[in-house]
């Protein structure tokens, strides 16, 4: 079983719409959750990070992180062409550790 | 803003050569790292670095080695290169004590 699994879509959506990304992750030990973005033949770039359970806003961005479900989710709301990238959860156990990252979840966000 | 660079954008190689990644973090970050993006399998952990000529092996060190003589500058080595090494690299750098990574722009080798 796989440390972090992440459906790979592909996800399309139309302009505006709410749009939710999710991970699920077998080690209970992470306590440190972030999501990338990741746009075409480009690096992954930080987007959200979350110190074990709860909820992040930023902007139209929203993190949730549940433990006791060991599931992990980012929505995007109103969502905008420019949202168009592939997202990247990654955690980890805690400072110095390896992180592990999700394949990734292609998003088309169509105008 | 965190800046993290890499070499090249896109490399192609033959089969044998032997190829240098290299990448550069100005913000003075203690930790780097260097992964390969493949379809399906995302990002593995090639080897880090937490410190000066401190090296690391990740999930896939075989067929790699890394150098690290400054703090700003974690290099990639592809000793002998073969075609499974035909993929997407990307360093990457932290700092101490902050569970984020800051990603370079990749490198596309293409080995043939």
């Amino acid at each position: 079983q796989k440390e972090v699994e992440q459906d790979p879509g592909p996800l399309s959506v139309p302009e505006g719409a709410i749009v939710s990304l999710n991970c699920t992750y077998s080690n209970s030990a992470f306590q440190y959750f972030m999501w990338y973005r990741q746009y075409s033949r480009k690096g992954p770039e930080l987007l959200m990070y979350t110190y074990s359970s709860g909820n992040k806003e930023d902007g139209r961005f929203t993190a949730q992180v549940d433990k006791s479900s060991k599931y992990i989710s980012l929505f995007i709301r109103d969502s905008q062409p420019s949202d168009s990238a592939t997202y990247l959860c990654a955690m980890s156990v805690g400072t110095g550790n390896q992180f592990y990252f999700g394949t990734g979840t292609s998003l088309t966000v169509i105008p | 803003d965190v800046k993290v660079t890499q070499s090249s954008r896109y490399l192609v190689k033959r089969t044998g050569e032997k190829v240098f990644l290299e990448c550069v973090q100005d913000m003075d970050h203690e930790n780097m790292f260097w992964y390969r993006q493949d379809p399906g399998l995302g990002l593995r952990l090639i080897y880090f670095s937490y410190d000066v000529k401190m090296k690391e092996k990740g999930d896939i060190p075989e067929g790699y080695s890394v150098s690290r003589e400054k703090k700003e500058r974690f290099s990639l080595i592809l000793e002998s290169a073969s075609t499974n090494q035909t993929s997407m690299y990307l360093c990457a750098s932290s700092p101490v004590g902050v569970e984020t990574q800051y990603f370079g722009p990749g490198t596309r080798l293409l080995v043939l």
